[in-house]
């Protein structure tokens, strides 16, 4: 089992530009996250998705960010016109199901980092 | 809504001393609460998950969970410097079975 694999670790973007972010969950996971991580406000959540479903985005910033599960085996976050402050580290998690009991842990990918210069 | 915070900001233990890390939270009524460490540059591994007041061991990783006193803590036995990371603290708030809410995190040095 290979985890959570997210591509690319890096990128850099100009300002304007669009980045995709890309996200493998674990094989047999239902549930799929996506969080952002800033020094300044920590983990924020984005948003959750379920048997690729979308559940949940209300942490995602509605002008420029979209997120979508095409499939069971990848997710991808999209943001339009990157600004400065996009600049942060991504982290996709999933989870077996929910969050809802001792089984369902969340497990993390290494992370994007995307600078917006 | 559920708060979380996490003391202290930074720790430096010794090698083989005990380190002990805390997190409180504003909500008693939650009852999943994880710890998570993150070494530098990399993702998130869980550590110990905690749902029941008391205490839970995971190898060097121990939680204990008083929800009375809206605090868990996670200490590590003989830390060697490999555990050198950011310690995070999330809890399940109690409306929901998948958000959670994170702490800040404590970053744990270990001298060697």
């Amino acid at each position: 089992n290979a985890g959570v694999i997210q591509t690319p670790r890096h990128k850099v973007t100009g300002k304007g530009q669009e980045a995709t972010l890309w996200c493998e969950p674990i094989s047999g996971h239902s549930a799929v996250f996506w969080y952002r991580q800033t020094i300044v406000q920590g983990l924020e959540f984005l948003t959750y998705f379920r048997n690729q479903a979308p559940i949940d985005d209300s942490g995602m910033p509605k002008e420029r960010f979209s997120a979508q599960m095409p499939n069971q085996s990848h997710s991808t976050l999209k943001i339009q016109s990157t600004q400065p402050q996009d600049s942060a580290v991504y982290l996709c998690a999933s989870s077996l199901e929910g969050m809802g009991g001792s089984q369902n842990t969340l497990y993390f990918g290494a992370g994007t980092r995307l600078s917006v210069l | 809504q559920q708060k979380v915070q996490q003391s202290p900001e930074s720790l430096t233990v010794s090698e083989g001393a005990m380190a002990s890390l805390n997190c409180t939270f504003s909500d008693g009524t939650s009852n999943n609460f994880r710890w998570y460490r993150q070494h530098s540059a990399k993702g998130l591994e869980v550590l110990v998950s905690i749902f029941s007041d008391g205490e839970k061991e995971e190898g060097r990783f121990t939680a204990h969970l008083n929800r009375a006193n809206l605090h868990v803590s996670l200490h590590i036995r003989e830390p060697q410097p490999s555990d050198s990371a950011v310690y995070l603290c999330a809890v399940s708030p109690p409306d929901s079975n998948y958000q959670l809410i994170w702490g800040s995190g404590t970053k744990l040095i270990i001298k060697p």
